[in-house]
């Protein structure tokens, strides 16, 4: 089972700042299967991310995804207000099939 | 636009099994396009997937809860279900449906949750 560690735990910044948080698995993940969510309090996940770099639909172009093998990164370019929030890694692997998640990085106001 | 819903009782006693149902609207279950997965997670912490099931009925599971899961499809309602054996405390979650495409290997659409809380 291949383990997603985000970095780092906590991440403080400024509306305006840019935020690059961590993302590094256990062995090579696949591009095309690593993925990105934001979650903030009492809302479900909502996808960010898929193919390690495509942005889903709706998603502002603030937010972008880079990576390879076993590290990959979300960047937020400028911080807006909503984007305080959690934000999770995920990966599928094959053998067996299944999923995983990063165990998140929390994204506050400084 | 995609709509999931999950439904069932939100307590359940320990030794017990708990069922949910996720029902699809906006879209068809059948679609050959996406795999419907249950994903949960314990209050204040991470996400775990739990396992999905393709419109053929075929499945796959977390192997760390395979042996207490099953997952199955009523493609007629436009619904999929949830059945976990023999809860404990440990089970308790805020646990969610969601859609995942076959293509991208993530998950596009989510309900919006429900807490299942296993308590006697």
């Amino acid at each position: 089972e291949i383990v997603l560690t985000q970095s780092p735990g906590t991440l403080s910044l400024s509306p305006g700042e840019r935020a690059t948080l961590s993302c590094r698995a256990s062995q090579s993940v696949s591009s095309s299967y690593l993925a990105w969510y934001q979650q903030k309090p009492g809302q479900a996940p909502r996808l960010l991310i898929y193919g390690a770099s495509s942005r889903a639909t709706g998603i502002p172009d603030r937010f972008s995804g880079s990576g390879s093998g076993t590290d990959f990164t979300l960047t937020i370019s400028r911080l807006e207000p909503e984007d305080f929030a959690v934000y999770y890694c995920q990966q599928y692997g094959s053998s067996p099939s299944m999923y995983t998640f990063g165990q998140g990085t929390k994204l506050e106001i400084k | 636009q995609v709509q999931l819903q999950e439904s069932g009782p939100g307590l359940v006693k320990p030794s017990q099994t708990l069922s949910l149902t996720c029902t699809v609207s906006g879209g068809s279950i059948s679609s050959g396009s996406y795999y419907w997965s249950w994903i949960r997670q314990p209050a204040g912490k991470g996400l775990e997937w739990i396992g999905r099931i393709y419109t053929s009925g075929s499945t796959n599971y977390n192997p760390s809860l395979k042996s207490r899961v099953t997952i199955s499809v009523d493609t007629s309602k436009n619904q999929f279900s949830l059945k976990l054996s023999s809860v404990t405390a440990a089970d308790t979650a805020v646990y969610y449906c969601a859609r995942g495409p076959v293509a991208a290997a993530a998950f596009d659409y989510w309900g919006q949750g429900t807490l299942v809380t296993v308590s006697s």
